[in-house]
């Protein structure tokens, strides 16, 4: 398994309260993401990163913030939960996206599971 | 309209059989064809990957390209009860340069029955 831990793993919040979820690579990869699953929708990118402190928004990353201060650990912080931010989350890394000549190579962790009550 | 179409199933097939699942999608500018898979309560894992049209095998598993029509396809032969997990498409236009969108559909979930 490639080296991804999210955590914590399983988290049950309160409406309005930060939560601060931490991905943590051995990989040394460069690009890190953030996506929520949910039901009926594809992963969906919130923020992603492709270097330290080199941070961009997705596709869904109202009421979502990141931070990279170092290579292996991402973090992905909700400012003041809401319940629509019930939700897996999966942080994925690769060395490069995948483009012309290159292969993706995209690994991902093995979620965290947020409810917000 | 989705950008990307996946029927959710759930598919559900007899040990041995062959299973074919399949993508649509509407962004001609897609050239970089993923499938994922992810068993219950894990991470997506990286299946398969095709540039452009045509086919690719790896064991058991094939994946098909077809632009002109944009649908994309994997098929499992002799499957398995531990090929049940749901079946992730993803695709991408790509980029010579940085990250460029990875759209996802939304999965099928597919059961062996032993």
């Amino acid at each position: 398994d490639a080296g991804i831990t999210q955590s914590p793993r399983h988290k049950v919040t309160e409406t309005g309260t930060p939560v601060t979820l931490r991905c943590h690579q051995t990989e040394n990869h460069r690009y890190m993401y953030w996506y929520r699953q949910d039901p009926g929708h594809g992963l969906r990118l919130i923020h992603y990163s492709y270097g330290v402190k080199d941070t961009d928004k997705g596709e869904v990353s109202d009421g979502y913030s990141v931070s990279r201060s170092k290579t292996e650990d991402f973090l992905l912080t909700l400012e003041s939960a809401t319940s629509s931010q019930t939700s897996v989350y999966f942080c994925a890394t690769e060395n490069m996206p995948v483009g012309p000549g290159r292969n993706t190579e995209a690994f991902f962790g093995q979620g965290t599971r947020l409810t917000v009550v | 309209q989705k950008e990307v179409e996946q029927d959710p199933g759930p598919l559900s097939v007899p040990e041995g059989a062959i299973v074919s699942l399949n993508c649509t999608y509407s962004n001609s500018a897609f050239q970089y064809f993923m499938w994922y898979r992810q068993y219950s309560r894990k991470g997506p894992e990286l299946l398969m990957y095709t540039y452009s049209s045509g086919n690719k095998e790896d064991g058991r598993f094939t994946a098909q390209v077809d632009k002109s029509s944009k649908y994309i396809s994997l098929f499992i032969r002799d499957s398995q009860p531990s090929d049940s997990a749901t079946y992730l498409c993803a695709m991408s236009a790509g980029n010579s340069g940085g990250y460029q969108k990875v759209t996802f559909g939304i999965g099928t979930k597919l059961q062996v029955i032993p």
